[in-house]
C-alpha cells in the first residue's frame, strides 16, 4: 500500500460545482504540501500546512489538516476550467521540511462545461 | 516561466547511449532536487543537493549519476538505461537547504524532461 493515499484517483466535475480531494497518511506528519500539475509539466505549489487543525485558503481553494496531522482535504469552490489538472499532496514525514517529501499518486481533475 | 529551466524537454535514447539532463535555476536558491515521475506511480525523490553537496540519494541505481557543479546548475547523467527508466524527470529548487535558510515550504519545479528509453 502507498504511504500516502489520495482519493479519488480521478474526478470529473461540472463547471461551477464544488469538489473535495483527500490525502491520508498512516503516520503523523510534520507537514503537508499541496501541489498542482498540468499534464506533463512541472508542479505548482498551492499550500503548506503544518499545524493540526490548520486551514488555508487561496482564491477558491481551501486546504485543511486534521488535528492528528494525518489527513488533509483540498476543497475547490465553484470549480472553473482553470482548476483542471493533477493535484498532488506531499508529506514531510521526517521533519526535514520540503526537502524530502513523499508524494501521493495524485488526483486527476477534469472540469466539464 | 518558472525560474527553473530544464533541457531537453524530450529525449529518446537507446539502452547503450549516454546522455545528460540539465537543470538551471535563476532564483538564488541553495537546494536542488531530481524527481522521477512514472505513470501510475507517486513522484519519487531521487537526489537532493544542498549548497552543492549531495545530501540525499534514495537508493537510485548507479546508471543515474547526478552532478551539481554550482548552486545554479544540476545535471543528471544517464547511461545504459532500461526501458522502465522511461519517465518524466523533474528538477526542483528551494531557498532552504539542509544547511540552513528559511523554509518557505515551496519547491520550485521545472517543466520536466520526458525521457523515453528504447
Amino acid at each position: 500500500s502507498q504511504e500516502l493515499e489520495q482519493s479519488p484517483q480521478s474526478l470529473i466535475v461540472q463547471e461551477g460545482k464544488n469538489l473535495t480531494i483527500n490525502c491520508t497518511s498512516s503516520k503523523t506528519l510534520y507537514g503537508l504540501y499541496w501541489y498542482k500539475q498540468k499534464y506533463g509539466e512541472g508542479l505548482i505549489f498551492l499550500m503548506m500546512l503544518q499545524k493540526g487543525g490548520e486551514e488555508k485558503s487561496h482564491e477558491k481553494i481551501t486546504a485543511k489538516l486534521d488535528e492528528k496531522k494525518q489527513q488533509s482535504s483540498l476543497h475547490i469552490t465553484a470549480s472553473q476550467p482553470s482548476h483542471a489538472g493533477i493535484y498532488l499532496c506531499g508529506a514531510d514525514r521526517r521533519g526535514f521540511g520540503n526537502e524530502k517529501l513523499t508524494f501521493g499518486t495524485g488526483t486527476r481533475l477534469t472540469i466539464i462545461p | 516561466e518558472t525560474g527553473v529551466t530544464q533541457t531537453p524537454r524530450h529525449l529518446v535514447m537507446g539502452m547503450t547511449n549516454k546522455k545528460s539532463l540539465k537543470c538551471e535555476q535563476h532564483l538564488g536558491h541553495n537546494a536542488m532536487y531530481w524527481y522521477k515521475q512514472s505513470a501510475k506511480k507517486p513522484l519519487e525523490l531521487m537526489f537532493v543537493y544542498s549548497l552543492e553537496e549531495r545530501v540525499e540519494n534514495n537508493s537510485v541505481p548507479s546508471r543515474f549519476s547526478p552532478e551539481c557543479p554550482n548552486s545554479s546548475h544540476l545535471f543528471l547523467h544517464l547511461h545504459t538505461l532500461q526501458p522502465e527508466d522511461s519517465a518524466l524527470y523533474l528538477c526542483a529548487s528551494s531557498p532552504a537547504g539542509v544547511a540552513g535558510g528559511v523554509n518557505t515550504g515551496e519547491l520550485f519545479f521545472g517543466e520536466g524532461s520526458r525521457l523515453t528509453v528504447l
